[in-house]
């Protein structure tokens, strides 16, 4: 158990759907990141929150809207996705966006999209 | 910005038998390296981290790992691998100094399969 807690573990969605994926982080920690992981391809890093602002977007599509609330959770909205968004998404926090600052990962979300 | 090269795709190899994996990265400045394990069902959890100081870095579950800049590599080690080490396990580098230097870059991750 990192700290890092990640809902729903599983998600089916069709393609016209409005889902939402949580993250918690119970670390005191300042930066929260998600990221998406697919079969054999690097992680690819989606969105970062530090202090609750975005600091990055990597260029993610629009159907995918990031939501920070407040340090300790992280929301990623998700709205008229395509199957090959499916992936498993991962979420993590670290002290703050400073270097020297190891990521905690959650446990992710598998989502599949029909 | 950086990337990360993991060699091997999938090793197999029988308990204490001992483990390698090769991981080279590519950026010229200085760097934070990790190797992260993902067991199966499992969240990605830190076996080690090299900052600065001594290049042998010595992590969790028997695992070393080191840095050798002359090559750009950060390949980790174990001498005799147990059934329970089956787990894919990434690289990450992350530079130091970078107008991006937040960001980790994974490799694509080594799946490692013992059999008892």
């Amino acid at each position: 158990e990192t700290g890092v807690t990640q809902t729903p573990r599983h998600l089916v969605m069709g393609m016209t759907n409005k889902k939402s994926l949580k993250c918690e982080q119970h670390l005191g920690h300042n930066a929260m990141y998600w990221y998406k992981q697919s079969a054999k391809k690097p992680l690819e890093l989606m969105f970062v929150y530090n202090f609750k602002e975005q600091t990055e977007n990597n260029s993610v599509p629009s159907r995918f809207s990031p939501e920070c609330p407040n340090s300790s959770h992280l929301f990623l909205h998700l709205h008229t996705l395509q199957p090959e968004d499916s992936a498993l998404y991962l979420c993590a926090s670290s002290q703050d966006e400073g270097t020297l600052r190891e990521q905690f990962f959650g446990p992710g979300t598998r989502l599949t999209v029909l | 910005a950086q990337s990360v090269s993991q060699h091997n795709h999938h090793v197999i190899l029988s308990e204490a038998a001992s483990l390698e994996l090769g991981c080279n990265y590519s950026y010229g400045g200085t760097v934070n390296l990790f190797w992260y394990v993902q067991y199966p069902g499992q969240h990605l959890q830190l076996l080690l981290k090299y900052f600065s100081g001594d290049p042998l870095v010595k992590g969790i579950k028997g695992f070393e790992a080191e840095f050798i800049k002359s090559k750009f590599s950060f390949n980790l080690r174990k001498p005799s691998v147990q059934w329970s080490d089956t787990a894919e396990y990434f690289c990450a580098v992350n530079g130091v100094g970078d107008s991006n230097d937040y960001k980790l870059s994974f490799g694509a991750g080594t799946t490692v399969t013992v059999r008892a």
